[in-house]
C-alpha cells in the first residue's frame, strides 16, 4: 500500500479564500484522524472518522473549519475563508480496528498550509 | 493543564549518548502508552508502544512505563545522529474513545557528531 496520501503537499493562499486540504486513508483502515500541527500547540486532533461518520469535531477551532468523507477512501478539510492564524501543517492519519481497539495511526506527509 | 506533558526541548547530545526522553499524565484510565518519531517534514512513524506498566526494549530502544507516577519515558542507548527527529508521547485508554490518541507536544532531539 501507498501509505495515507495528502494533497497539496504545499499551499499558499490569501486570506478569505477558501482552502480544501485531502486525504486519502490506508484502504482497509476504518478511522481517520485530521490533526493540525504548530510549534506553539504541537499536534492537535480536529476531528476523527470512524466508517465514514464524524465522531469527534470538538477539536475543530470555529466554525470556519467543516470536514467531511464520503466514502471510505476519501476525506476532505476546508477553511473557508482562511486566516494567518491558519497557518500550520494539517496531518491526515488513518488507523485499523485492533484487538484493543488499536494504538497505531499511520500518517500522512502532511500539507503545509500558509495564509498571508 | 493538558493532559500529557512533555518538555520541548531542544535537547542536543552528542554521539554515543544516552538519551532519557519523558512524559507525564493525568489522566489514570491511560493504558496504551506510544512513542512516535517524527523527521523534520515528515509525518510521525510509531517508534514503540507499551501496554500498562513495565519495560519494553527494542534495539536500542527502551520504554518504561510508570502508572503509579503517571510518567513515561524514552531511553535511547548509543544514540546517533540519524536519532535526530522530534519524538512524541502518546497515549490513550484500553477502551473507549475509539482509536483517539492523546499527544505531547514533542521533544526535539539533536545528536551530534
Amino acid at each position: 500500500d501507498a501509505g495515507v496520501i495528502q494533497s497539496p503537499r504545499h499551499e499558499v493562499t490569501e486570506m478569505g479564500q477558501e482552502v480544501t486540504l485531502r486525504c486519502k486513508p490506508i484502504s482497509g483502515h476504518d478511522y481517520l484522524f485530521w490533526y493540525r500541527q504548530t510549534m506553539m500547540r504541537g499536534l492537535e486532533l480536529l476531528i476523527y472518522f470512524n466508517n465514514n461518520v464524524p465522531i469527534d469535531d470538538s477539536g475543530m477551532p470555529e466554525d470556519r473549519f467543516s470536514a467531511k468523507m464520503p466514502n471510505a477512501s476519501f476525506s476532505t478539510l476546508k477553511i473557508q475563508p482562511s486566516e494567518p492564524r491558519d497557518s500550520a501543517v494539517y496531518f491526515c492519519a488513518s488507523s485499523p480496528t485492533g484487538l484493543a481497539g488499536g494504538y497505531e495511526q499511520y500518517f500522512g506527509p502532511g500539507t503545509r498550509l500558509t495564509v498571508t | 493543564q493538558k493532559e500529557v506533558e512533555q518538555d520541548p526541548g531542544p535537547l542536543s547530545v552528542p554521539e554515543g549518548a544516552i538519551v532519557s526522553l519523558n512524559c507525564t499524565y493525568s489522566n489514570s484510565a491511560f493504558q496504551y502508552f506510544m512513542w512516535y518519531r517524527q523527521y523534520s517534514r515528515k509525518g510521525p512513524e510509531l517508534l514503540m508502544y507499551t501496554y500498562s506498566s513495565g519495560n519494553k526494549e527494542d534495539g536500542r530502544f527502551t520504554a518504561q512505563v510508570d502508572k503509579s507516577s503517571k510518567y513515561i519515558s524514552l531511553f535511547i542507548r548509543d544514540s546517533q545522529p540519524s536519532d535526530s527527529a522530534t519524538y512524541l508521547c502518546a497515549m490513550r485508554p484500553y477502551t473507549g474513545g475509539g482509536n483517539k490518541l492523546t499527544f505531547g507536544t514533542g521533544t526535539q532531539l539533536k545528536v551530534e557528531l
